[in-house]
């Protein structure tokens, strides 16, 4: 099974500044990794699917980037509605796996 | 996109429940789909996944042998079948849809449905 390691663990930013999330996968996962942004009590919501793919809707100060085993996810500037937990996902191998998420508060 | 997830409560350890999500405002069939969960105040856990015509699937370890999915493209709808159940199978859980042909990339998501498992 893929180990995939998020740090930090918690983010402790105000409103404008840079948020910078990384993830660290056990093995190579090429570029199949997905974020994920979660709000207490809602779903996930994907944001970016191959490491640096924006899904539909997503504003364009989120970006994605990293191949192999590390990645990043930036938020170039944060709004308060950005204030979530944030998950990486691969998908590169069966069983996929997430991240233990990092908080950005 | 719509994913409606039902069934979920509170069932005895060592016992039986099953899930079900309806799915409409998409091509049901088109789509891979998957069962994901989270415990209560944890992180994200895939659990099973199911391809388009419902012939191949796949199981974490923590439910293989235990939990079956299932789908039924005339009805729009998937199913999680859980025997065996554990305390620690207690989490809300989630219904799932694939990008098209990317399996892995969730881009829909239920509002998902409680199961607590106690003795």
């Amino acid at each position: 099974e893929i180990v995939l390691t998020q740090s930090p663990a918690t983010l402790s930013l105000s409103p404008g500044e840079r948020a910078t999330l990384s993830c660290r996968a056990s093995q190579s996962v090429s570029t199949h990794l997905a974020w994920y942004q979660q709000k207490p009590g809602q779903a996930p919501r994907l944001l970016i699917y191959a490491a640096s793919n924006r899904a539909p809707g997503i504003p364009a100060r989120f970006s994605g980037a990293g191949s192999g085993t590390d990645f990043t996810l930036t938020i170039s500037s944060l709004q308060p509605d950005d204030f979530a937990t944030y998950y990486c996902q691969q998908y590169d191998t069966y069983s996929l796996t997430f991240g233990q998420g990092t908080k950005v508060e | 996109v719509q994913l409606v997830e039902s069934g979920g409560g509170l069932v005895q350890t060592g016992g039986s429940l099953r899930l079900s999500c309806a799915a409409s405002g998409f091509t049901f069939r088109s789509h891979s789909m998957n069962w994901v969960r989270q415990a209560p105040g944890k992180g994200l856990e895939w659990i099973s996944y199911i391809d388009t015509g419902g012939r191949t699937t796949f199981y974490s370890d923590s439910v293989k042998g235990r939990f079956t999915i299932s789908r039924d493209n005339g009805k729009d709808s998937l199913s999680l079948q859980m025997k065996s159940l554990r305390d620690d199978d207690t989490a809300v859980y989630y219904c799932v849809r694939d990008r098209p042909r990317a399996a892995g990339e969730f881009d829909a998501w239920g509002q998902g449905t409680l199961v607590t498992v106690s003795s």
